[in-house]
This record gives C-alpha cells, structure tokens and sequence, in this order.
C-alpha cells in the first residue's frame, strides 16, 4: 500500500514549456485534490475531483488543467509555464464515505521550478 | 483576505514541556478543523481535526482545543518531543465545501 505517489519529485521547465504532473492512489478514494505550496504560504487548493471523470475549480485555477480518466489517477497540466508556477505542488485524496471525517492523505510533493 | 490565521511563525520549547501552538479564523461557516504535521520535502500528514459541535478533542499527546466564539482553536501537544519538530498547519473546511483552508503554517522546534 503506496498510499498518494506524485510523479516526478523534481522538474525544471523553461517559460511557455508544457508538462503533467501525475498523483496516484492505491487507497480507492473518490475525492482527490491538487494543491500548491510557495514560500510562507499555506497550500492553496488548484482544482479537485469527486469521483472519476469529474473536475472542478479551486481556490487558484487559472494556468492549469486536470483530467480524472481513472479513479486512482489525477492530472495536473500546465499547458504554457510561467514563472509564477514556480512552486511545491502537492496531490491529496480522501475517502468519500459518509460520516468520516475530512482527513485528506497528501502524497510527497512535486517541486516545480519555471526559468 | 487570510480566513485561517497561524500567527507565530515559529515556537522552540524544551523537550518534556508542553507546546501550544494557535489558530484563528475569520469564516463563521467553517465547521470542520484539522491540523497536519510536515516535515521538510514531505507532503503534510494528517495529525488530528475537531469538529465545531465539540470543543475538545484528544488523541494520545495531541489535544486540539475550539473555542468557537473566539473563532480561534489550539493544538497542545503533551509531553514535546524532538521527534515533533516540524511545521504545523491549521486548516478549516465549510460543511458542503471541498476546499481546505491552511494557515501558513508554524514551524515548532523542540529542544533536546
């Protein structure tokens, strides 16, 4: 049991470059979440899912893409990079299940870095 | 406009003490809290949350208080060890709302 596993842990883009982050679940959760963390700051949410095939805008969606083809997949894509996406970005996810609480498992955290 | 607010950046204690680290918010619609411990160049682990309907909830060392007509909660972590030494988030979640609102976090050092 992996738990929340992002891909890659590194990367360096140059401006206007593209790239997919991928997170992946092994815990069967519904809900899924993709955050950003930058310096000093708390993470802020970027889209999320609740349930496959279905995405919806966060706190701070503007510059990025999701897709939920599988139920224990979700993507993050920056279509053009800018240097303002220069950020830790982070995946979660949760069961859905009534009654439980919002306790959200966070995977280890892509570090992106935009030149 | 910052809803959820930690307003020590950091808090060094000695190891056996107790360490109290705090948390307010602005949204009265938030109903839901939790706390998450994070080590560097890890994802944050989920260490205890509290719901608005109790003002106390304890699990093992780890105590979070809410006083919610002071709109302000605490985590008080009983007896501090080294082990603890991390960065601490509040976060708050309205019911029906998928977002999670973090503090910026309160980076707790304990001494040996």
């Amino acid at each position: 049991n992996a738990g929340v596993t992002q891909t890659p842990k590194f990367r360096v883009l140059k401006t206007g470059q593209s790239m997919t982050l991928l997170c992946a679940q092994d815990m069967n959760h519904e809900y899924m979440y993709w955050y950003r963390q930058d310096p000093g700051m708390g993470l802020r949410l970027i889209h999320y899912s609740v349930g496959e095939g279905t995405t919806a805008k966060g706190e701070v969606p503007d510059g990025y893409n999701v897709s939920r083809l599988k139920k224990q997949n979700f993507l993050l894509g920056l279509e053009s990079a800018a240097p303002s996406q220069t950020s830790v970005y982070f995946c979660a996810s949760r069961d859905g299940l009534a009654g439980r609480g919002y306790d959200p498992y966070f995977g280890p955290g892509t570090r992106l870095t935009v030149l | 406009d910052q809803q959820v607010k930690q307003n020590s950046p950091s808090l060094s204690v000695q190891e056996g003490r107790i360490s109290i680290l705090n948390c307010d918010y602005t949204n009265s619609m938030f109903d839901y809290f939790l706390w998450y411990k994070k080590y560097p160049a890890e994802g944050p682990t989920f260490l205890i949350s509290i719901s608005s309907i109790k003002d106390k909830n304890e699990d093992g060392r780890f105590t979070v208080f809410l006083n919610k007509s002071a709109k302000h909660l605490s985590l008080h972590i009983v007896p501090s060890q080294p082990g603890d030494s991390a960065v601490y988030f509040c976060a708050a979640s309205a019911s029906g709302s998928e977002k999670l609102v973090f503090g910026k976090g309160t980076k707790l050092t304990v001494n040996p």
